[in-house]
Formats: C-alpha cells, sequence, structure tokens
C-alpha cells in the first residue's frame, strides 16, 4: 500500500511559470514532510521541509502549501527555471515509537522539465 | 558538494563475484542508511544503522550484507547477486532524534551485474 500519493508523473512547464506537484497521505501520525530535489546522476537532496502544525513555509521560490483536513501538501515553484529540471519526491516520515529513529515514505515522483 | 562520499560511483560485476560499496560521512551523525533506487522510481531501504548497530533491514536478500565498522563509514557487501539488483545504490545518514525526515544522501553507486 503506498503511503504518500504523488501526481502528477511528469511535468512540463515553460520558463517563468509556476510548477505545483501534489502530493497526499492517510497516515495522520506522519509528523515531518520533506521534499526532496534530484538530478540525473545525483543523490536526492533535501529540498524543503514542513510540520503538519504549519500551513504553509516559503524558501526562495520554492513554497509547502499543507493542508492537515484534507492529508494534502503540495509544491510550488515559482518562476520555473532550466535549472529546476528535476525530478521531485514528496515524502513523509513517523517516528517509531520508543526510538529516535523515524520511517520515511517516498512518492512516486514528479520529473520537471523547464522549457527555456 | 556532499558530505556523504560513496565509492565506487559505478561498478560491473559477474553474478559470481564478490564486491563491496563503501560510503563515509564526517557530519556526526549516528544513523546511516542504505537505498536502492530503480530507474524511475524512488528509493527503496535496505538498511538502517543507529549508533553502529543495526536497526532495521526491510527483508533484503542475504546477497547483500550491511556492515558498520564505525561512526562515519558503513559498506555494502555484494555477493551472488542477480541482474535484477542492477540499480542505483544510496547511502544516507541522519541524527538521531533530530527530523525523522531529514536524511543526506550520496551521490549513490551505479551497479551493474551481468
Amino acid at each position: 500500500q503506498q503511503q504518500v500519493k504523488q501526481s502528477p508523473q511528469s511535468l512540463i512547464v515553460q520558463k517563468g511559470g509556476i510548477s505545483i506537484i501534489n502530493c497526499a497521505y492517510e497516515n495522520t501520525a506522519f509528523d515531518y514532510f520533506p521534499w526532496y530535489q534530484q538530478f540525473p546522476g545525483k543523490g536526492p537532496a533535501l529540498l524543503i521541509a514542513i510540520r503538519p502544525d504549519v500551513s504553509e513555509k516559503k524558501e526562495g521560490r520554492f513554497t509547502i502549501s499543507f493542508n492537515k483536513s484534507a492529508k494534502q501538501f503540495s509544491l510550488h515553484i515559482m518562476d520555473s527555471q532550466p535549472g529546476d529540471s528535476a525530478t521531485y519526491f514528496c515524502a513523509a516520515s513517523i517516528r517509531h515509537r520508543g526510538s529516535t529513529l523515524g520511517r520515511l515514505y517516498f512518492g512516486r515522483g514528479t520529473q520537471l522539465t523547464v522549457w527555456p | 558538494d556532499t558530505e556523504v562520499t560513496q565509492t565506487p560511483k559505478h561498478l560491473v560485476m559477474g553474478m559470481t563475484n564478490k564486491k563491496s560499496l563503501k560510503c563515509e560521512q564526517h557530519m556526526g551523525h549516528r544513523a546511516m542508511y542504505w537505498y536502492k533506487q530503480k530507474a524511475k522510481k524512488p528509493p527503496e531501504l535496505m538498511f538502517v544503522y543507529s549508533y553502529e548497530k543495526l536497526s532495521i533491514n526491510e527483508s533484503v536478500p542475504s546477497r547483500f550484507s550491511p556492515e558498520c565498522p564505525n561512526s562515519s563509514l558503513l559498506n555494502l557487501h555484494l555477493h551472488a547477486l542477480q541482474p535484477e539488483d542492477s540499480a542505483l545504490y544510496l547511502c544516507a545518514s541522519s541524527q538521531p532524534g533530530g527530523s525523522t525526515g531529514e536524511l543526506f544522501f550520496g551521490e549513490g553507486s551505479r551497479l551493474t551485474v551481468l
């Protein structure tokens, strides 16, 4: 069972446009929602993250919107640039009871292409 | 530059070979992870070490054998692999007790099994 559902699978945006990637989850015990960016041939890198007690977080051109009641969150990339072309993974994590470790569940990924 | 270093970057091996993947981090993190990633798929968790002890094994076949010699190093020993094991193997680290989803990934080792 997929813990985090991500859409769309691929996205093509013109330079300067807004890229929007959506994710949904079911488990209300998730306590941290990161987004990872992965370029071809590289490992994923943490881009931005949010906790469920916050409805929005902005870092530069990247914004996470979080809707706790709907169990949905999304990534908005403003003024999209060709250098943003990458695969984006949303994720959700949960801390194991009695442990300092958590478990991270990834969405299936969105391949973003920004045309110049 | 990533602070998690993986070697080798590329590895080609036959099904009867024995090889190892290595990972090193100097961020003082006490949790280290091995993930497997197939093309156009998300990373899949294989193993987690916390304070040099194996904490999670996601029912990975015994032909993959992890080892954590110290808090900075993580190895993945490979033996008698199958062609379907060809993938990008990612090492990651985090600080236990920190944000549970904040992982620092290396660039990966691209493994091809012939």
